[in-house]
Formats: structure tokens, sequence, C-alpha cells
């Protein structure tokens, strides 16, 4: 059963703390994108990658970090120099111009 | 600056008329286009694309127009049921730095009522 996961659906930290979210595809898809989603807002990208170990900024990437060691795993670091990490953060794979979503996390800083 | 809007940020149907959710784009860059589904608390779900070679793509209920000159495409759903009631985000792709780039628009929020 091909599909995108995301752990954990909830997550809360304190302010000042880093914390990594994990995405994982078994769809064989090269690319994987990392978004965020506020209230009223479209998807903003985070960060991509097209090919393990190479990895390319986003429009949104400061207070970000991410890394691609294997072709099916996408972790995504929220850093404690993110001014405004609760969000809700949706991570995706491709193998063309149709990407295909996770479940997503919702994370809470306070 | 938005290179896709979506420009109602609602839509209420009545069940069984057609839902028609619009989408503007200034990029001419872009060449393939999509519509996903999003429930509260959920992933978006890819429900229909078109290519910009095309000027209508249609599957079971789903339509999308694509109108070039206008920059302008539209998702026609009919007849709409109650299940459809989600937000519906537009996104147009273009190649760039060796991968494929979606920019979405803020999405639609429709709701059909029974």
């Amino acid at each position: 059963d091909g599909g995108i996961t995301q752990s954990p659906k909830y997550l809360f930290r304190k302010e000042g703390q880093n914390v990594t979210l994990s995405c994982e595809q078994n769809l064989n898809h090269d690319a994987m994108y990392w978004y965020r989603q506020d209230p009223g807002q479209g998807l903003r990208l985070i960060y991509y990658s097209q090919i393990v170990n190479d990895f390319q900024k986003g429009d949104i990437a400061e207070g970000y970090s991410v890394s691609r060691e294997k072709k099916e795993s996408f972790p995504l670091t929220v850093t404690s120099a993110q001014k405004n990490p609760t969000a809700f953060y949706l991570c995706a794979s491709s193998m063309g111009p149709e990407q295909y979503f996770g479940p997503g996390t919702r994370l809470t800083v306070t | 600056d938005q290179q896709v809007k979506q420009n109602s940020p609602s839509l209420s149907v009545q069940e069984g008329r057609i839902s028609i959710l619009n989408c503007d784009y200034t990029n001419s860059m872009f060449d393939y286009f999509l519509w996903y589904k999003k429930y509260p608390a959920e992933g978006p779900t890819f429900l229909i694309s078109i290519s910009s070679i095309k000027d209508k793509n249609e599957d079971g209920r789903f339509t999308v127009f694509l109108n070039k000159s206008a920059k302008h495409l539209s998702l026609h759903i009919v007849p709409s049921q109650p299940g459809d009631s989600a937000v519906y985000f537009c996104a147009a792709s273009a190649w760039g730095a060796g991968s494929y780039q979606l920019t979405f628009g803020k999405g639609t929020k429709l709701s059909v009522i029974p």
C-alpha cells in the first residue's frame, strides 16, 4: 500500500527547542517537498529535494533545516530560530508535476 | 506578489447544482495546472490537472477549463454533492532548479448544502 507517512500527527514543543518532523514515502518518487500551511493561506514551500544528498531552499526556508540521506526519507527540523513555528506542516513527493501529500503534522510551540 | 490567485475565499452551492471555482495566474512560465481538495487537518489530495497545451480536461464529475490568453482556469463540479464540501486549492507548475515547482493559491472553501 504505497503512500506518504508523516509522524506524529500532533506535536507540542516549548519555545527554544528544536523539533524534527518525520516524512517517509514508499512511492519510489525522486522529489520530496516540505510545505507549511497557516490559516487562510495557501501552501508555502520550505525546502525541496530532487535527489538523495541534495536539497534546495524554498520560499520560506529561514529557521528550518532538512536532510535527504535516503530516497524514502526527508525529515524537517524546525529550529529555535524559526520565529513563528506553530503551523500545519505538509510533506509531499512527486515523479512529475503532480505532487502527492502526506496527512500532515500540526506543530504547536508555546 | 501572488502569482496564483483564488479571489473567492468561499462558495456555497445547493446539492445537485454546479460548483464553479476560479483561479487566475500571472506567470506565463506555468505550463501545468492542478486542483487539490483538502479537508481540515488532512493533507491535500490531487483532484485533476491540465496541461497548458489543452483547454479542457474532464474526469467524472470534475472538469477543468484553461483559458491561456486570460491566464484563467476554472474547476466545474457537476452535480455537486455534500461530500465535495472542502477547501479547493489551485496550483500552477513550472520546471525550475531541477524539479517541478508548485505555486498554490490561498484556496476556496466550498460548502455544498443538502
